[in-house]
């Protein structure tokens, strides 16, 4: 159990499009998602705490406007980063915590965004 | 602010050895500290966490808050060990976590 799943694993888009990444609790209600970024050989880096139902709360110094995260359901939250570019090409990362389940976060296995 | 230091970027040990993965945390509140480990192409998982007290295939972890460590264990190391490991703070009532820049364990024969 406790199953958590991203689409797409990869994606590749030019610059100044935008991209969305799904992330979705598969087998369990997730009251509370989170989004990392990681840097090749670097480690995970919070972006945003995502709530349902709710604004998300985004850690300093990440763009809200253009990265925009929406939690419409216990089971769904999506990340749609706004005219992309090259510097936002990353490994995206997204973790769920069960409801009434505690502090344990289970995790995505992430998507590699390409920013051409 | 809180962070979490991992000292040693990779680790290399034979099989049978023991092993010591090093953790540092720097927190003004009272820490809840996680192991997570990354095998090759898989996700991020958890190993174990520190109020468990648990052992989780043979390694364990303790929590000493006046060195302000949570150093990862396990006596004899196994090539399945060979890994990315993570050693991560939980903080805050939105209980978000802080991770290391993480250990790569080597196992070899």
């Amino acid at each position: 159990g406790a199953v958590v799943s991203q689409h797409p694993s990869w994606v590749i888009c030019k610059s100044g499009t935008s991209v969305k990444i799904e992330c979705r609790s598969l087998d369990f209600q997730a009251t509370t998602m989170f989004w990392y970024r990681q840097f090749p050989k670097q480690s995970l880096m919070l972006m945003a705490t995502s709530n349902e139902g709710s604004k998300a709360t985004y850690e300093q110094g990440v763009e809200k406007d253009k990265f925009l995260i929406n939690h419409a359901s216990l089971t769904l939250s999506t990340l749609t980063v706004t005219s992309a570019h090259p510097e936002d090409s990353s490994f995206y990362i997204c973790s769920a915590r069960r409801q009434g389940g505690g502090d344990t976060q289970y995790f995505g296995p992430g998507t590699r965004l390409t920013v051409l | 602010a809180q962070r979490v230091t991992q000292p040693e970027k990779l680790l290399s040990v034979f099989k049978g050895a023991p092993v010591e993965l090093k953790c540092n945390y720097s927190y003004s509140g009272s820490p809840e500290l996680f192991w997570y480990v990354q095998y090759s192409r898989q996700r991020l998982q958890l190993l174990l966490r520190h109020i468990s007290r648990e052992s989780i295939k043979g390694f364990t972890a303790d929590l000493n808050k006046g060195e302000t460590s949570f150093h990862l264990k396990k006596p004899f190391a196994q090539e399945e060990d060979s890994a990315m490991y993570y050693c991560a703070l939980l903080t805050g009532t939105a209980s978000k976590l802080t991770f290391g820049t993480g250990t790569r364990l080597q196992v070899t024969l």
